[in-house]
């Protein structure tokens, strides 16, 4: 079964800065998630991607198949992007199950 | 706009009673999934569906239970036989069951049983 570490587990940051959350995997995946979990409960996704990068407005997610690494990054952060991210991995079957990371929390101050 | 709508948000029930979380979506999507969601965990698959009239338990299927008469419809059913049934639960869907198909999700059940 695939392992998956979040790190940090916390993060607070101020208004502006750049943010790093990270995502390592311990078994080869055919696809990685970011997801955002708002304060109510509700998921959003981000990001699906399985090598390279992606970008959505602020948001950046990078991917290392080799070192099982993935990292999500937020640019000119803002307090609306506080909330919980979390990264989910699924196996290399095409039909195998996600396992999901226990999500970083995120607090961007003012 | 399509999406999933879950519902209620809250449920309070007494232990020993059967209860029945609503899932329904309008996305046309073939899959569905029921998580679990405990603090400082992360989210666990109870039950899946990948067409109508068939579903599959996830990794902590016992006490639950579940259909797919309707592609839009994936209700979860909360046994009195879950040992521990108090937590947030989240339905999804995907257009189908394969790697390449993104999850979209509802904005969850809260449910407490004391």
């Amino acid at each position: 079964k695939n392992e998956v570490e979040q790190s940090p587990q916390n993060l607070t940051a101020q208004e502006g800065e750049f943010i790093t959350i990270n995502c390592s995997y311990s078994v080869g995946i055919s696809a990685l998630h970011w997801l955002q979990q708002h304060p109510g409960g509700g998921i959003v996704s981000l990001f699906m991607l399985s090598s390279g990068k992606k970008k959505h407005g602020r948001l950046i997610a990078t991917i290392n198949i080799q070192e099982k690494h993935s990292s999500l990054h937020i640019t000119a952060s803002h307090p609306r992007d506080s909330a919980v991210y979390i990264c989910a991995v699924r196996g290399p079957g095409t039909a195998s199950k996600l396992t999901f990371g226990t999500g970083t929390r995120l607090q961007v101050t003012l | 706009d399509g999406g999933i709508t879950q519902s209620p948000k809250y449920l309070f029930r007494k232990e020993g009673q059967n209860v029945t979380l609503s899932c329904e979506q309008n996305l046309n999507h073939d899959a569905m999934y029921w998580y679990r969601q405990d603090p400082g965990q992360g989210l666990r698959l109870i039950y899946y569906s990948q067409i109508v009239n068939d579903f599959q338990k996830g990794d902590i299927a016992e006490g639950y239970s579940v259909s797919r008469e309707k592609k839009e419809s994936f209700p979860l059913t909360v046994t009195s036989a879950q040992k521990n049934p108090t937590a947030f639960y989240l339905c999804a869907s995907s257009i189908d069951q394969f790697y390449n198909s993104p999850l979209h999700f509802g904005n969850g059940t809260r449910l407490t049983v004391t």
